[in-house]
């Protein structure tokens, strides 16, 4: 398979805990995008990375959200303390920057704080 | 601030029973529109881009098309498997890389 793959695919956790979950994009693509889709809405872009750079984050990533590409390749998004409203499923998408105008969705994790 | 509407929310379709879902935008200059398909519990699945109006884009049984307020999918003689989620985004010039989407259409097509 070489689509965007996100893990897990689920994540139940108690409010409080951190969390974090990893997107491996397309071999090749050197743009990485994290957003947030809770139930009804469309996505919500969150930040995004070229190479191992973050270039843009939105006001919703809070200083509870890290987000970290350290080589380039994979990336990873931490929630520490997590709390009820974060519920929410977790989309990676990835491009190349000369074809800027097509991301290219993962699965998603999902996640349930209780 | 960038907004995308879609409409209906939610369309009940019979097979074959030609349709279009809407989507309107507001954004301070258009980079480009997108259309996405989304299935229960999956990532969106990237359709068309579109880029200025008059634009049009083809695939299948779908067909979109883009004037300067908003954009229309236009469905031809649906099939079961079309059943899904369709999502608009925009992107806007200026440096953002950001899609912004709307809330999305589900499409139910009976067999």
């Amino acid at each position: 398979d070489t689509g965007v793959s996100q893990n897990p695919r689920h994540k139940i956790t108690k409010r409080g805990q951190n969390v974090t979950f990893r997107c491996d994009p397309i071999s090749e693509h050197n743009r990485l995008y994290w957003y947030r889709q809770t139930l009804g809405q469309g996505p919500e872009f969150l930040t995004y990375f070229q190479n191992e750079a973050q270039l843009e984050k939105s006001r919703l990533l809070s200083d509870r959200f890290s987000a970290e590409r350290p080589k380039g390749s994979f990336s990873t998004l931490e929630i520490q303390r997590t709390e009820q409203g974060d519920s929410a499923m977790y989309l990676c998408a990835s491009s190349l920057a000369i074809r800027w105008n097509e991301q290219f969705f993962g699965p998603g994790t999902r996640l349930t704080v209780l | 601030e960038d907004q995308v509407t879609q409409s209906p929310e939610a369309l009940r379709l019979q097979e074959g029973e030609s349709s279009s879902l809407n989507c309107s935008y507001t954004v301070s200059g258009l980079r480009g529109l997108f259309w996405y398909r989304q299935d229960p519990g999956k990532g969106p699945e990237f359709l068309f881009t579109l880029y200025s109006a008059g634009e049009e884009k083809e695939k299948e049984r779908l067909k979109a098309t883009l004037t300067k307020k908003e954009s229309f999918l236009h469905i031809t003689a649906p099939k079961p498997e079309d059943s899904a989620t369709y999502l608009c985004a925009v992107q806007a010039e200026g440096g953002s890389e950001k899609l912004v989407f709307g809330k999305g259409t589900k499409l139910t097509v009976n067999p």
